[in-house]
């Protein structure tokens, strides 16, 4: 079954802190990888993607990474800020024939920035 | 200057009723999609469209019916509304219909069903 599992749920850090936040994927087979934040009552935004031939990717404090043999991806936030509060999803893209967008998201990982 | 555009932000409505959500994107996008997130914030796909052809449709009841009038449009249209049904509605937008193009998400709309 094709599953997205992120952890952890949710995290508590410090302003200036860094953190990692994990992604484990079973989508076979693979196309790319992406990481979105949503902001309370807010949609989803692109943070990054990567595909297959891609071990890491960054955007601003955000850096991503992807190991595509183990199936796990993390994404890095540097100094944390408290707009940096969000939900962070993981999101897989299965490839394969029959086109259209086969995409698994994750349950995302609920980060608080605190003071 | 906005991407993605849902109209209403809020809905709520009695069960049995029947609603539409409407989507339009000026993005000159030719792919578009509907999502429903759960109470858990769970995001699930229900349809997509590339140049007004339905390209994926899930596991969605026939309630449910989509509608693209032309590419910069994507409506969605809910009979005999369920308490289920109950959610945020996200409509998004990509360029191509492969699934390495970045997705633009509109604002959502939250939906109760009472």
């Amino acid at each position: 079954k094709n599953q997205v599992e992120q952890s952890p749920q949710s995290l508590i850090i410090l302003e200036g802190k860094n953190c990692t936040l994990q992604c484990n994927y079973t989508v076979s087979p693979f196309s790319n990888l992406r990481w979105y934040k949503q902001d309370t009552g807010r949609g989803p935004v692109s943070l990054t993607i990567m595909t297959f031939s891609e071990n890491t990717k960054s955007n601003g404090r955000y850096t991503a990474t992807l190991d595509a043999d183990t199936k796990q991806s993390s994404l890095h936030i540097t100094a944390s800020q408290l707009s940096d509060s969000a939900s962070y999803i993981c999101v897989v893209s299965r490839g394969g024939t029959g086109g259209g967008n086969k995409l698994t998201f994750g349950t995302g990982t609920q980060l608080k920035v605190e003071l | 200057d906005t991407a993605v555009s849902q109209t209403p932000k809020y809905l709520v409505t009695q069960m049995g009723n029947d609603k539409s959500i409407k989507c339009e994107q000026n993005l000159g996008h030719d792919t578009m999609y509907w999502y429903k997130q759960d109470s858990k914030k769970f995001l699930k796909i229900m349809f997509s469209y590339n140049n007004k052809e339905l390209i994926i449709n899930e596991t969605v009841p026939n309630r449910f019916s989509p509608k693209s009038p032309d590419k910069a449009h994507l409506n969605l249209h809910i009979n005999s509304l369920e308490l289920g049904d109950s959610a945020v509605y996200f409509c998004a937008s990509s360029q191509g219909r492969s699934g390495s193009t970045t997705q633009y998400f509109g604002p959502g709309t939250r939906l109760l069903v009472l």
